[in-house]
């Protein structure tokens, strides 16, 4: 059974701070999707990483998949309290390309 | 907007009574699924669907069935509710990208 551990669960930070939510496997996956969803509605979609050691920049937000292709970091610089809400990482494998997902990072960024 | 809309957004149902939520989407996409979300456990797929009639399970299948009679709707049901199934249900749809999936608003269930 392909699993992705998510940490940290939580975080709590101040505007400005810096920060890593990191997404781990003993799996390898075809490829990583990172989502953000906020309360009451569905994930959304910011990235997709596929090959291994690939590093993606989305303004302030930078993903990273691990040269195994087992791994991915998000890290966000200078929070704001706009990035609060919660942060999944999917991992897509198996026959018919099903998305495995962590069990979230939920982010709150204090003004 | 990947065009999902689900229904109800909100029901509260009496253990034991049959519960059927709708996925419906506009775009004809192939692949559609089922997921619950819970503290603790993130997002668990139920069923997923690959074309008209063509369904299979997922990790959390026990206790639900779903029915794909044309593209654009994706029916769960729950035959007899538990307390247990109280939960969010998100439909998604699988883009171009295979490994993409684009979700639905969320329908919050609760069983009392």
């Amino acid at each position: 059974t392909q699993l992705l551990e998510q940490s940290p669960q939580f975080l709590s930070i101040q505007e400005g701070e810096n920060l890593t939510v990191y997404c781990n496997s003993s799996s390898v996956f075809s490829s990583l999707q990172w989502y953000r969803q906020e309360p009451g509605e569905g994930p959304v979609l910011l990235v997709t990483v596929v090959t291994g050691g690939e590093v993606k920049k989305l303004k302030r937000l930078t993903f990273q998949f691990g040269d195994a292709r087992k791994d991915s970091s998000l890290h966000i610089t200078a929070a704001q309290p706009g990035d609060t809400g919660l942060y999944l990482c999917a991992g897509a494998g198996g026959s018919q390309g099903n998305l495995i997902f962590g069990k979230g990072t939920k982010l709150s960024v204090k003004p | 907007d990947a065009g999902i809309t689900q229904s109800p957004r909100h029901k509260v149902t009496e253990t034991g009574t049959p519960v059927t939520l709708r996925c419906h989407q506009t775009e004809n996409h192939r692949y559609m699924y089922w997921y619950r979300q819970d503290p603790g456990h993130g997002l668990r797929l139920i069923h997923y669907s690959y074309g008209v009639k063509d369904t299979d399970k997922g990790e959390v299948s026990d206790g639900y069935s779903v029915s794909r009679s044309k593209t654009e709707d994706f029916l769960l049901t729950l035959e007899s509710a538990t307390s247990s199934q109280t939960s969010v249900y998100f439909c998604a749809i699988r883009g171009q990208d295979q490994f993409i999936q684009y979700f639905g608003p969320g329908t919050r269930l609760t069983v009392t």
